[in-house]
């Protein structure tokens, strides 16, 4: 099955500096990778996500990079805010059979420091 | 729009105890999908049904985990016995279709702790 690795576990940035978030997958099926923000308490929120036919993607202050050679994709985020504050979580979904369920990376707490 | 809702919020059972949890998708949604998410972790799916049939239940241990979902709206998620480690995070989602691209939009959780 897919397993999918990200890093790093922490992440602490000052107000206004970028973050970035690594992920890499094994299963060269992978067509679809979601990124999630999730607060305390509260359920994953989709963010951002990027198909396999697509080398990047951004949205206001964050973008998506993918490799599928390599394997490896990025969540980038421009000029942080507190509000940017949560565990961010990277997945992949490797259809087979009819399932299209996501498998998540461990997460990633980022903490911006004002 | 409505989005997923669960419930309980919270459950504290003793182990060897069964528990069970329920889950309303967004109106409309074709598929439901339960995952577990121990703390510390990424949620992983336990599984997945498409309307009221099971597409995916490779993850699922069945041995004391069932669900169900009657009519292909609500899903019912049931432990029986609990052990210890079941302790978790239990989140439904549901997306509109099937397919890559397909957005995935997750409830609030159930947090179980088995004592």
């Amino acid at each position: 099955g897919e397993n999918v690795e990200q890093h790093p576990s922490t992440l602490s940035v000052q107000e206004g500096d970028s973050a970035v978030i690594k992920c890499t997958y094994s299963d060269s099926a992978s067509n679809y990778f979601p990124w999630y923000k999730q607060e305390l308490g509260k359920g994953p929120q989709l963010i951002i996500d990027i198909r396999s036919n697509v080398g990047e993607k951004k949205d206001q202050r964050i973008a998506v990079t993918l490799n599928k050679t390599a394997k490896h994709f990025s969540l980038h985020i421009t000029e942080t805010q507190p509000e940017d504050s949560a565990v961010y979580f990277c997945a992949a979904s490797s259809p087979g059979g009819g399932a299209d369920g996501l498998t998540f990376g461990k997460g990633t707490h980022l903490i911006i420091q004002p | 729009e409505a989005g997923v809702a669960q419930s309980p919020r919270y459950k504290i059972i003793e182990k060897r105890q069964s528990v069970a949890f329920w889950c309303n998708p967004i109106s409309g949604h074709a598929t439901l999908y339960w995952y577990q998410q121990i703390l510390g972790q990424g949620p992983k799916l336990l599984i997945q049904f498409q309307n009221n049939g099971v597409v995916d239940d490779s993850q699922l241990p069945k041995d004391r985990f069932s669900a169900e979902r009657l009519k292909g709206v609500d899903s019912t998620l049931k432990i029986q016995p609990a052990k210890l480690e079941d302790s978790a995070v239990y989140l439904c989602a549901s997306s509109l279709g099937r397919g890559a691209g397909t957005e995935a939009f997750f409830g609030q959780g159930t947090r179980l702790t088995v004592v």
